[in-house]
């Protein structure tokens, strides 16, 4: 099944620890994205790749990290988390088609910074 | 600054109704509008898309109308059902890039019966 898969789907962590939200698809897409979404603020673009070793800052990349050594994978780390990077995150995954662009979204990661 | 506005904020609609969802932005090198769809717990999903030498796109019950000259955008439901319940979200992508796309900050519908 093409899918993007997140894990962990659920965090609850403390101020400064670092964490790792890891990001895969099976799909062999070129091009891979994080978003986060918040509540009023609806999807923010943190972080995308063009391909591997290829990556570029989105519209909210304060205190993300993110790699692409693979083409499949594309983690996240949050080097020393604080509570207003609580949110929602999605990972995504796209190809040009003829008509234009198609992203598939992974099932979101619930990030909690106490 | 929000580069794509979006509105209403929520929506309330009768079975059978049209539902009506605006977008509105301000770069022009945006090249690609999709819609997506978000249900409770789910990733959003493209809904329909359009590009900007089209003025409109029919997919079933779903239809984009895109004003260039206006810089806007809009997502209409037709025969609005319970099951279209759901967060929506207008998007833009940049032209010249493959990835970096702007959301508004989403519309949720509610479809009564």
């Amino acid at each position: 099944e093409a899918q993007v898969t997140q894990n962990p789907r659920y965090l609850i962590t403390v101020t400064g620890k670092k964490l790792t939200v890891t990001c895969s698809q099976n799909m062999n897409h070129e091009y891979m994205s994080w978003y986060r979404q918040d509540p009023g603020l609806g999807l923010r673009q943190i972080y995308y790749s063009m391909n591997v070793e290829v990556t570029d800052k989105g519209d909210v990349p304060e205190g993300y990290k993110v790699s692409r050594k693979e083409k499949r994978n594309f983690p996240l780390i949050l080097e020393s988390p604080s509570p207003n990077q609580t949110s929602l995150y999605f990972c995504a995954s796209s190809f040009n088609t003829l008509d234009g662009y198609e992203q598939y979204f992974g099932p979101g990661t619930r990030l909690t910074v106490t | 600054q929000q580069q794509v506005k979006q509105s209403p904020q929520s929506l309330i609609v009768q079975k059978g109704g049209i539902s009506i969802i605006n977008c509105a932005y301000e770069n022009t090198a945006f090249d690609y509008f999709p819609w997506y769809q978000q249900f409770p717990g789910k990733g959003p999903a493209l809904l329909i898309a359009i590009r900007p030498d089209v003025s409109e796109k029919k997919e079933g019950r779903f239809t984009i109308s895109f004003n260039k000259s206006a810089k806007q955008f809009s997502l209409h439901i037709m025969d609005s059902q319970p099951g279209d319940s759901a967060t929506y979200f207008c998007a833009a992508k940049v032209s010249g890039t493959a990835s970096k796309l702007t959301f508004g900050t989403g519309t949720r519908l509610q479809v009564t019966l």
